[in-house]
């Protein structure tokens, strides 16, 4: 089955810097991809749903960038805050599933320094 | 946007007891999912359900564990009875459609840590 796997564990940047994280998957099936944000104690807020066809998509202060080639996507936050601090998990969605099953990674938990 | 809320956020039991996890659901979806995240590892899939049965279930779905939603209520994670290595959080989520073709978006809920001891 798809296994997705998310780069790095951990993200320490300065406020104003760049943080990128990046997943792997590997079903060449996989259509949609999506990106959560979780604050601590707070459930998993969709940052964006990204369909195969689009390979690069911006967001609020973010670009999702997707390299089906190489299998990857990213996760790029352009001038980081404070208020970005949290856990990002990626997730991978294969059609060759009949309902809705989604293939997470493993999370980055990103601090964000003043 | 739309909410699913789980309670309790915290259950602590010892292990052979019997423990229910409850989730309420964005109120117009129609399937429901339990994920399992053990500490530090990647959310996996349990069981996802739908009219009132299960539709699909991983191999983490174990014969101790059950799901249901009596009459439109909560949507229930139960385990009976509980080993040390459920000790996870325990995620729902609902969706308005099947996502067959892999678009549809879930929404979670914030956990329920479940510790057996």
């Amino acid at each position: 089955g798809e296994q997705v796997e998310q780069r790095p564990p951990h993200l320490s940047v300065r406020e104003g810097d760049s943080a990128v994280i990046t997943c792997t998957y590997t079903d060449p099936n996989s259509y949609y991809f999506f990106w959560y944000k979780q604050e601590p104690g707070a459930s998993l807020q969709l940052l964006m749903k990204v369909f195969s066809s689009t390979e690069i998509n911006e967001g609020q202060g973010f670009t999702v960038l997707l390299n089906k080639k190489d299998k990857r996507l990213s996760l790029n936050l352009t001038a980081a805050h404070p208020g970005d601090s949290a856990a990002y998990f990626c997730a991978v969605s294969s059609i060759s599933g009949s309902f809705n099953k989604l293939t997470f990674g493993a999370g980055t938990r990103l601090a964000v320094c003043p | 946007g739309p909410k699913v809320l789980q309670i309790p956020s915290h259950q602590i039991i010892d292990m052979g007891q019997m423990v229910t996890l409850n989730c309420d659901p964005v109120s117009n979806h129609l399937y429901f999912y339990w994920y399992k995240q053990i500490l530090g590892q990647q959310m996996e899939f349990l069981v996802n359900f739908y009219n009132g049965k299960v539709m699909e279930k991983s191999k983490l779905f174990k014969d101790q564990f059950s799901v249901e939603r009596p009459d439109g209520s909560y949507f229930t994670l139960k385990i009976q009875p509980t080993a040390l290595e459920d000790s996870a959080v325990y995620f729902c989520a609902s969706s308005l459609g099947s996502g067959a073709s892999g678009a549809e978006t879930l929404y979670f809920g914030s956990g329920t840590r479940l510790t057996v001891l």
